[in-house]
Parts: C-alpha cells; structure tokens; sequence
C-alpha cells in the first residue's frame, strides 16, 4: 500500500527548533516531489514548501512565511523525508502534513495524516 | 502570489441535490487546478487534478470543469459522505496556494 507517514510533531517553544519526518512506503519517495502543507487550527490548507526528485537533484522551493527558517532534507536509505523548523514562531503551529507530488502532472495525489506541531511558551 | 478565491464560502444542500463550487484564480494556471475533500480531522483527498481529470477511485459524480481563471466543482447527487469542505490548489507557479475552502453543511 502507498503510504507516507508523518512524525516528529510536539511542543516547542518561540524560537525553538524541530524535525518532522515524512518515511515512505509502498514506493520509492526519489522518484517523487514531495511537499509540505500545513493547516492551522480551523483554518485553511497552507504550502509550505517542495523537494523536487532526485533526478533534479532534490531542489527545494518554500512559501515566503517559512523561507530561511525550514529546510527540507531527504535520505535515501531510510525512502524519508525532513523538514527542518528552526526559529519557530507561534504561527508556525499547525498540523503538518507531507505529500507526494506525481510527476508529470505535478499534483499531490497521496497524503499523510499528518503531524501537530504546536509553538507556545 | 496566484490568488485563489472559491465561492461560496459555506453551502447548505441535501442528500440528492446538485451542487457547484466554484474557484477563481488571480492569473491565468494554464488548467494546472486540483480539488481535494478533506473531513474534520483527517487529511485532504485528491478529488480532481489537471482541472477536469477525476481521480482513481474517485466517484464518477465528482467532476471538475473550467479553464483559464474560472473552475468549478460539481457533484452531481450529494451522498451522506460528500459533506466535507472543499478546497482548489493550482500548482502552476510557486508558491502552490489553496483557496480558502467551501464548507458543504447538510440542510
């Protein structure tokens, strides 16, 4: 089954850091796109960010709000994927979802269930 | 930024009715136009991708239309399990951006 799961969420405080992981399976996540969205509480879906394939060499594009503090990173050998959130602000806090991203079409056709990522002091 | 506007914002209807959301988007997204369900507490599901291509598995009474700016969602005859909120997302210019979601209330 294609599946991706997210992990990694918890409580942090402004100005703190976190790693959320997004691991893979019934595929190979290189041959993919992969996004981050996030969705605040009662609120909408929000982009965070893209890691292109391994054939264009994992490059990463992220929404103004988040640029210079997250970091998508990628490792192979575990099919997963990172999203490194330093500098963490209250309005970071959110549901974090990853999802895949088909290539060609360019569409997020599978998502996780997400991980809460909550910033308060 | 493309920005993206649905209407409306929340809708009423009951089992069997027809209903349209409509998704405009601030350029033109050359049909590059998604629509996902998502139900409270889980993550969203890919309705329509390309603008009017129905996902697989996806019941025939979604379906999606439109081009240039102007989209819309249709489903043909509501079911218990369609009320959910609806959101558009193109994904033809970074930063991909969502519309603001159409909450589909039972009347």
């Amino acid at each position: 089954e294609v599946q991706l799961v997210e992990s990694g969420g918890g409580l942090v405080h402004p100005g703190g850091s976190l790693r959320l992981s997004c691991a893979a399976s019934g595929f190979t996540l290189s041959d993919h796109y992969v996004d981050w969205v996030r969705q605040a509480a009662g609120k909408g879906l929000e982009w965070v960010g893209r890691s292109r394939n391994k054939a264009n060499s994992y490059t990463t594009e992220y929404a103004a709000s988040v640029k210079g503090r997250f970091t998508i990173s990628r490792d192979d050998s575990k099919n997963s994927l990172y999203l490194q959130m330093n500098s963490l602000k209250t309005e970071d806090t959110a549901v974090y979802y990853c999802s895949r991203v088909l290539v060609g079409p360019y569409y997020m056709d599978v998502w996780g269930k997400g991980t809460t990522v909550i910033v308060s002091s | 930024d493309v920005q993206m506007t649905q209407s409306p914002s929340t809708l009423s209807a009951s089992v069997g009715d027809r209903v349209t959301i409509t998704c405009r988007a601030s350029q033109i997204i050359n049909n590059n136009l998604a629509w996902c369900q998502q139900k409270p507490g889980k993550a969203p599901k890919v309705l329509i991708y390309k603008a009017s291509n129905l996902e697989s598995g996806v019941p025939s009474r979604f379906s999606g239309s439109g081009s240039g700016t102007e989209f819309t969602l249709t489903i043909s005859s509501l079911q218990p399990d369609d009320f959910a909120t609806y959101y558009c997302q193109q994904y033809n210019a970074y930063p991909v951006t969502f519309g603001q979601g159409t909450r589909l209330d039972i009347k």
